[in-house]
């Protein structure tokens, strides 16, 4: 079936330091991939995505590069603040099989200290 | 627009009561999911609906756990009888026709005692 596999965390980092998350996925289809942001107390909301092979997702700093040929998807920051504090999730979503249900990463919780 | 819409934000109940939680899905969208967030076993999808027909129910846990879609507006949860295990937050998102990304609420917090 369609998994996804993130880096394990906790991860913590310096303010300012360079991020990788880590993100690979497994699918039978061409999916449409994600990164999520959860805060503490709040439901998870989209940071940004992509589409198809090739795409990237950008938003507030951070970036994604669809890549088909090693099934990756990993999340990119150059400099990170505190209030970058959050659990980030990978997913996956398959329109034209599995009737779109979305797949979910574990999530990596991330850690910004001044 | 409002977003989604859960309520309650919070319950406590005592084991082997009924609980039930609540869902409204943003305008227009035709999809909605309900996920369990735990810190053991993460995000879980438990059901999801399409055009108010569930669609993939495999992720409910046992037969305590029900759901229902009675119009395009509200989804309910249900947990009959409830117990400790149940405890988590739980997620409902919707998604609209055509879109990609699925909108989440702010999750009820459920805790049985």
């Amino acid at each position: 079936g369609d998994s996804v596999t993130q880096m394990e965390g906790p991860v913590t980092l310096s303010e300012e330091a360079f991020l990788t998350i880590n993100c690979t996925y497994t699918a039978t289809g061409y999916p449409s991939l994600f990164w999520y942001v959860q805060y503490p107390g709040e439901g998870l909301q989209l940071l940004l995505k992509a589409t198809k092979a090739d795409d990237k997702g950008s938003n507030k700093g951070f970036e994604a590069t669809y890549r088909k040929e090693t099934t990756s998807f990993h999340l990119e920051k150059g400099s990170v603040q505190v209030s970058d504090s959050a659990v980030y999730f990978c997913a996956l979503t398959l329109y034209n099989t599995n009737a779109g249900k979305s797949t979910f990463g574990d999530g990596t919780t991330l850690t910004v200290k001044p | 627009d409002a977003g989604v819409i859960q309520s309650p934000r919070h319950e406590v109940t005592e084991m082997g009561q009924e609980v039930t939680l609540r869902c409204k899905p943003i305008s227009g969208h035709n999809s909605l999911f309900w996920y369990r967030q735990t810190m053991m076993r993460g995000l879980e999808l438990l059901i999801y609906f399409n055009n108010n027909v569930p669609i993939d129910d495999s992720g409910m846990p046992e037969d305590r756990f029900s759901a229902k879609m009675p119009n395009a507006s509200f989804s309910t949860l249900k947990i009959q009888p409830s117990e400790p295990r149940d405890s988590a937050v739980y997620f409902c998102a919707s998604r609209g026709t055509g879109g990609t990304e699925a909108f989440f609420g702010q999750g009820t917090r459920l805790t049985v005692v």
